[in-house]
């Protein structure tokens, strides 16, 4: 059981260059979120989406994408990458049976030089 | 608003010494509690919460809606505990969760 798969886990972006994290999971959950983890900053929520086809801004959104066109992918894409960007990105999803227990990806070390 | 506040940063104990992470809360329904643990370069996994009233690890948390806490707690700290741990709230229909800034956890020997 794979659980929640991020790809990839570490990467080095130029100032504004593009590039998408790759999240599936395959627990057929219906919800599925992005947060990133700032040193004394927690996790804060980036995107986060209740069923295919449908989502929504958490409390940081600017600067990112998201799209959720099945259930199992939930891509999030950095347009114009920038320094501010530098942080470690987690995917989590939870539903169906997992019932209200979030799972989350190992992460994704994103530098922006 | 919803909000989660964890006040200590860094909370360094010896090992076999009680432990409590400071946990408190602003919601105004009623809240599902978390906590979370994130061992060294590890994903986040689900330590316990409060609906089900279990320890894990020998760590407790109860929830107090007086004082709107939800501290973690064990009597007696192990060096494996050591890791950053993160409080985390759940309201509304959106199964979204919030979290605190963490607190990391030093056991030393």
């Amino acid at each position: 059981n794979a659980g929640v798969t991020q790809t990839p886990k570490f990467r080095i972006l130029k100032i504004g260059q593009s590039m998408t994290l790759q999240c599936t999971q395959d627990m057929n959950h219906n919800y599925m979120y992005w947060y990133r983890q700032d040193p004394g900053m927690g996790l804060k929520l980036i995107y986060y989406s209740v069923g295919a086809g449908i989502t929504d801004k958490g409390e940081v959104p600017n600067g990112y994408n998201v799209s959720r066109s099945t259930t199992e992918d939930f891509p999030l894409r950095l347009e114009l990458a920038a320094p501010s960007q530098t942080s470690v990105y987690f995917c989590a999803s939870n539903g169906g049976s997992s019932g209200n227990t979030i799972y989350f990806g190992e992460g994704s070390w994103l530098t922006v030089v | 608003a919803q909000r989660v506040t964890q006040p200590e940063k860094l909370l360094s104990v010896f090992k076999g010494a009680p432990v409590e992470l400071k946990c408190n809360y602003s919601y105004s329904g009623s809240p599902e509690l978390f906590w979370y643990v994130q061992y060294s370069r590890q994903r986040l996994q689900l330590l316990l919460r409060h609906i089900s009233r279990e320890s894990i690890k020998g760590f407790t948390a109860d929830l107090n809606k007086g004082e709107t806490s939800f501290h973690l707690k064990k009597p007696f700290a192990q060096e494996e505990d050591s890791a950053m741990y993160y409080c985390a709230l759940r309201g509304g229909a959106t199964n979204k969760l919030i979290f605190g800034t963490g607190t990391l956890l030093a056991v030393q020997p």
